[in-house]
């Protein structure tokens, strides 16, 4: 069955640290990856996605994601981190079929 | 400026009653899903559909839940009886037909049983 799974539930970090959070992906076949945000109170939005070309994605707020097959891995990162980034992050994966699956979410809390 | 909407966007209700919660696909859209979100259990895929049609409901706990497609514009979950184990926000998506194409979200429906 298709998962996705994240390394961490909570990070907790000060501005202008670097962030890394871990997501792998359990399927077969080709598989599209994405990283959504949600902020307080909101809805998800998407961050990046990747489908195929070149495994350095980079997406809005000067977030970018690395997709390692071998691994099965696509990690998002930032160089620098706002207090504005505080949000939780999800990771997604769609495989054969259309059926897209989350990882159950990373929190960040970005201490200004 | 096209956008996934649900109604209503909160929804307090009593244990007992049923719930129908509404969401409008973005025009053009032929596949829609449906997520609960918890803090308990994140984010659950509860069904989706593709050109009207149920793909997967198993997420879904059948004896009281269905969601059904009655047209292209319209998608809908509910919930007879609701429970209080129910209360959560529920977050419709929709995605094109074309190729390398990511889900967008409603604003959700967060339902409050009591």
């Amino acid at each position: 069955a298709q998962s996705v799974s994240q390394h961490n539930h909570h990070v907790i970090l000060s501005e202008a640290a670097s962030l890394e959070l871990g997501c792998n992906y359990s399927y077969g076949g080709t598989v599209n990856l994405f990283w959504y945000v949600q902020y307080p109170g909101q809805h998800l939005q998407l961050l990046l996605k990747y489908f195929s070309g070149d495994p350095l994605v980079k997406g809005i707020k000067g977030f970018e994601a690395e997709f390692i097959k071998s691994k099965f891995s696509f990690n998002l990162r930032k160089p620098s981190v706002q207090w504005s980034d505080t949000a939780e992050y999800f990771c997604a994966a769609r495989g054969a079929g259309n059926k897209l699956t989350f990882g159950g979410g990373t929190r960040v809390l970005v201490k200004p | 400026d096209a956008r996934v909407t649900q109604t209503p966007r909160h929804k307090v209700t009593e244990m007992g009653q049923e719930v129908t919660m509404r969401c409008q696909p973005i025009l053009g859209h032929n596949t829609v899903f449906w997520y609960r979100q918890t803090m308990m259990q994140g984010l659950e895929l509860l069904a989706y559909f593709r050109n009207r049609a149920p793909l997967d409901d198993s997420g879904m706990p059948k004896d009281r839940f269905s969601a059904e497609m009655p047209d292209a514009t319209l998608a809908t979950l509910k919930i007879q009886p609701s429970e209080p184990r129910d209360s959560a926000v529920y977050f419709c998506a929709s995605g094109s037909p074309l190729e390398n194409t990511e889900a967008f979200f409603g604003q959700g429906t967060r339902l409050t049983v009591v």
